[in-house]
Order: C-alpha cells, then sequence, then structure tokens
C-alpha cells in the first residue's frame, strides 16, 4: 500500500486566496484525521471522518476553513480566505476500525502552507 | 481535556548510550493508549510504539521500550544503543474513546558520534 498521500507537499500563497489540500487514505481504512502542526501550538486535531461522515470538528479554528470527504478514498481541507496565521503543517493520517489491534493512526508526509 | 505533558524540550544522547524520554498525561478514563511518535527532519510521523493502558506488562520494540506507569499517569520512552538515525523529534500522545489522538508538545533528541 501507498500510505497516505497528501497533495501538494508545499503551497505556498497569497492572503486572501482559497487554499485546497487534498488527502487520499490507505484502502480500508474508515477513519480519517486533519491535523495542523505549528510551533506555537504543536499538532493539533482540526478534524475526523467516520465512514465519510463528519465526527468532531471542534478544532477547526473557525469559519475559513472547512473539509469534506466525499467517498472513501478521498478528503479535502479548504481555507477560504487564507491568512499569514494558517501557515502551518497540515497532516491527515487514517486510521482502521478500532480494534484491539489497531488504534493506531497512520500519517501522510504533510502539506507546507506558507500564507505571505 | 486530556493533557499530554513532556517535559523535556530538548535530549542529547551520545551514540551507542541509553536514553529515557519522559511523558506524563492526565486523564479519568480507564481504557485508553498511549503512543510515541517519531518525527524526523522530513517532518514524516513514524510510530515507534503503543501500549494499550489494559496491559501491565510493558511494551518493546527492537531498542525501544515504555515504562508504563499507569497510576502515576507516566509513560517514558527509552532508548537502547542510540544510532546516529535516532536523532529526530519525539511527540508522546494519548488516545482515548474519542479516536483522536492529543499529542505532548515534543521532545527533541540530539545523538552525538
Amino acid at each position: 500500500d501507498a500510505g497516505v498521500i497528501q497533495s501538494p507537499r508545499h503551497e505556498v500563497t497569497e492572503m486572501g486566496q482559497e487554499v485546497t489540500l487534498r488527502c487520499k487514505p490507505i484502502s480500508g481504512h474508515d477513519y480519517l484525521f486533519w491535523y495542523r502542526q505549528t510551533m506555537m501550538r504543536g499538532l493539533e486535531l482540526l478534524i475526523y471522518f467516520n465512514n465519510n461522515v463528519p465526527i468532531d470538528d471542534s478544532g477547526m479554528p473557525e469559519d475559513r476553513f472547512s473539509a469534506k470527504m466525499p467517498n472513501a478514498s478521498f478528503s479535502t481541507l479548504k481555507i477560504q480566505p487564507s491568512e499569514p496565521r494558517d501557515s502551518a503543517v497540515y497532516f491527515c493520517a487514517s486510521s482502521p476500525t478500532g480494534t484491539s489491534a489497531s488504534y493506531e493512526q497512520y500519517f501522510g508526509p504533510g502539506t507546507r502552507l506558507t500564507v505571505t | 481535556a486530556q493533557t499530554v505533558t513532556q517535559s523535556q524540550p530538548e535530549m542529547s544522547v551520545q551514540e551507542a548510550e541509553t536514553v529515557t524520554l519522559s511523558c506524563t498525561y492526565d486523564t479519568s478514563e480507564s481504557d485508553y493508549y498511549l503512543f510515541w511518535y517519531k518525527q524526523p527532519p522530513s517532518r514524516q510521523m513514524i510510530l515507534v510504539i503503543r501500549q494499550e493502558a489494559y496491559k501491565q506488562q510493558n511494551a518493546t520494540e527492537n531498542r525501544f521500550s515504555v515504562n508504563f506507569q499507569k497510576a502515576a499517569k507516566s509513560f517514558s520512552l527509552k532508548i537502547s544503543d542510540s544510532q546516529l538515525g535516532d536523532a529526530a523529534m519525539y511527540f508522546c500522545a494519548y488516545l482515548g474513546p474519542g479516536y483522536a489522538l492529543n499529542f505532548g508538545k515534543g521532545t527533541s533528541l540530539l545523538v552525538t558520534p
């Protein structure tokens, strides 16, 4: 398996522009997570899905952020409009159905977003 | 909310030596999972080791082992025979019933020849 795939790996955009980050989870995994990593706040959960349904979006910073999962193999995280404080590394992770043997989350390589 | 504390922002170890990274957490749950993740400069998050709270036996993965003290809510990582490739940020993480990982702030490990 190719693992969790994220695109783009790097994104540089100007303040006010729309940014879309993409994620393809590992096939067969039915949990998908979006995390954000910054120096100030560390790694924090933004939102997660189970079977394509958003379960907890309490970590989404504000209305400028939105996430969708139209099918089991694709998710997007959109920021509109973007601001310099959104600059961070955004990780997508996936996990199989919670069993005693798992609960492991497999991370993608991350997208480094820079908003100027 | 559960909190995870890593009190050592930076640690240093000589090649072939042993180092222990500390982690404490706060929870009212009895059933949960704990993890150590490694993040090298490539920024890829790599799972190092996992511990189920209901298991008394400490987890071990080759040169990596944990000291899990449930009553003290402590979960330290021991790296034996340290190698240059072990240099990275190490994150302790807690997983409770909600399926979301709570991470500590991380410990930067430097390995010197």
